[in-house]
């Protein structure tokens, strides 16, 4: 069954600096995601893209996020200068297969920011 | 803005139970909801959409049912077994604009044999 993978399992950074994170989508989905959950948290939205552009953003996207799709596998979410409230699980989702509304989580990044 | 809250926070049983877990809403106007999974450490595994139209699905033993107007869905498990032990997580999509969901902060469900 396809499935949503994410690159790396476990990011550790200095405060400071950029960190990239990695997603592959379903193939034939259409939406793509990036949610966060800080530990013991709720899972938060983060952004949401659609068609090669940013379609909903939450207030949590700031500035410091940015997310690309620079090929027709790859999505990704930067953060330019991490701080320590960055720390968190990042998770890629996609939606837009046969069950259009259906959405479909990577098993995330634990990003580290020390 | 909508909340969502999920009672219990956490439920531990014997196998063999039937479980409900709840998931309620503050804002009837909703897209959808949809059920999910958690095992620690792990990413979310979709179980059941519901669509706002719908009033429940099934998928072998889980059985979802939404009632718009009280701002409630229910997640039934049938027959529980050690291996559904995960926290249990549900997210409301909102009509109209912004599809942005609301997660609720889950059920923690054990299972012991």
């Amino acid at each position: 069954e396809p499935e949503v993978t994410q690159t790396p399992s476990h990011q550790v950074t200095q405060m400071g600096q950029e960190v990239i994170l990695r997603c592959v989508p379903i193939s034939n989905h259409l939406y793509f995601y990036w949610y966060r959950q800080i530990l013991g948290q709720k899972v938060e939205f983060l952004v949401s893209f659609y068609n090669n552009e940013i379609s909903e953003k939450s207030e949590i996207f700031d500035d410091q996020f940015s997310v690309e799709r620079p090929d027709g596998s790859n999505f990704t979410l930067k953060i330019r200068s991490t701080k320590l409230e960055d720390s968190a699980m990042y998770f890629c989702a996609c939606s837009g297969g046969q069950g259009v509304d259906e959405q479909f989580f990577g098993p995330g990044t634990r990003l580290t920011v020390l | 803005k909508q909340e969502v809250t999920q009672i219990p926070a956490a439920l531990s049983v014997p196998e063999g139970e039937n479980l409900v877990l709840n998931c309620s809403f503050t804002d009837s106007a909703i897209y959808n909801l949809q059920w999910f999974r958690q095992d620690p450490g792990k990413g979310l595994t979709s179980l059941l959409l519901i669509q706002s139209s719908q009033r429940e699905q099934t998928s072998g033993r889980l059985n979802a049912s939404l009632d718009k107007s009280s701002g409630r869905s229910t997640l039934y498990i049938a027959a529980s077994q050690p291996g559904d032990s995960a926290t249990y997580l549900c997210a409301v999509r909102p009509r109209g604009g912004s599809y942005i969901p609301t997660f609720g902060r889950g059920t923690s469900l054990i299972v012991h044999p």
